[in-house]
């Protein structure tokens, strides 16, 4: 079945500082990647969606310059966390809708846990 | 916002049916119900959808009723490992291909 590599799993990193995070499509081409973060029980909150080759459409409320995503091709999208604070500690999650469209589904990467220190 | 209403949590013993309903009053035609679980601290996981008819794969059934307003996913035989956050979800339908995440069911199967 469809897979997505989320990676890292999990990173600390002191504040000030910047994280990559990359989000991979390994058996399929995906036009369009998620982005979500999710605070501890609470549900997943959509943050931006990634299109291959063009800019992300953020979600309301979510600072394009402090959340940079680029999607430089059909299998790749990355999220940086720039200038991280402590309030942006919270788990990561990216999704990738495979680009034939239709009922196929949408996979979801394992997560990034981010602790800023 | 999200369009689906769920309780908030579940309980289920080892090897009963789990049902979980779902509320999804505001849907459209063309809509599809997604479902996925997810296990702590890890990535959603895929279920199930559906758009009609009754759906069945290896992981669970999906009943929609006739007026699609609602539906009910059907963990046959649940196990300790289905202890979970169950997400119902209706696609966004401006075809964004968003899904939008309302608060879940936590089901938890006991022994």
């Amino acid at each position: 079945g469809a897979v997505v590599s989320q990676h890292p799993s999990r990173v600390i990193c002191k504040s000030g500082t910047s994280v990559k995070i990359e989000c991979r499509s390994l058996d399929f081409q995906a036009t369009t990647m998620f982005w979500y973060r999710q605070f501890p029980k609470k549900s997943l909150m959509l943050m931006a969606t990634s299109n291959e080759g063009s800019k992300a459409t953020y979600e309301q409320g979510v600072e394009k310059d402090k959340f940079l995503i680029n999607h430089a091709s059909l299998t790749l999208s990355t999220l940086t966390v720039t200038s991280a604070h402590p309030e942006d500690s919270s788990f990561y999650i990216c999704s990738a809708r495979d680009a034939r469209g239709g009922n196929y589904g949408y996979t979801f990467g394992s997560g990034t846990r981010l602790t800023v220190v | 916002d999200a369009k689906t209403t769920q309780p908030p949590s579940m309980d289920c013993a080892e090897g009963r049916a789990a049902n979980l309903p779902c509320n999804h009053s505001t849907i459209s035609g063309n809509e599809y119900v997604y479902w996925y679980r997810q296990i702590h601290s890890q990535g959603p996981q895929y279920i199930i959808h559906g758009l009609k008819n009754n759906e069945t794969n290896e992981m669970a059934s999906l009943i929609i009723t006739e007026d699609r307003k609602s539906s009910t996913l059907i963990l046959p035989h649940a196990t300790l490992r289905d202890t979970a956050v169950y997400y119902c979800i209706v696609r966004v339908p401006n075809n964004t291909d968003k899904l939008i995440f309302g608060t879940g069911t936590r089901l938890q199967v006991f022994p």
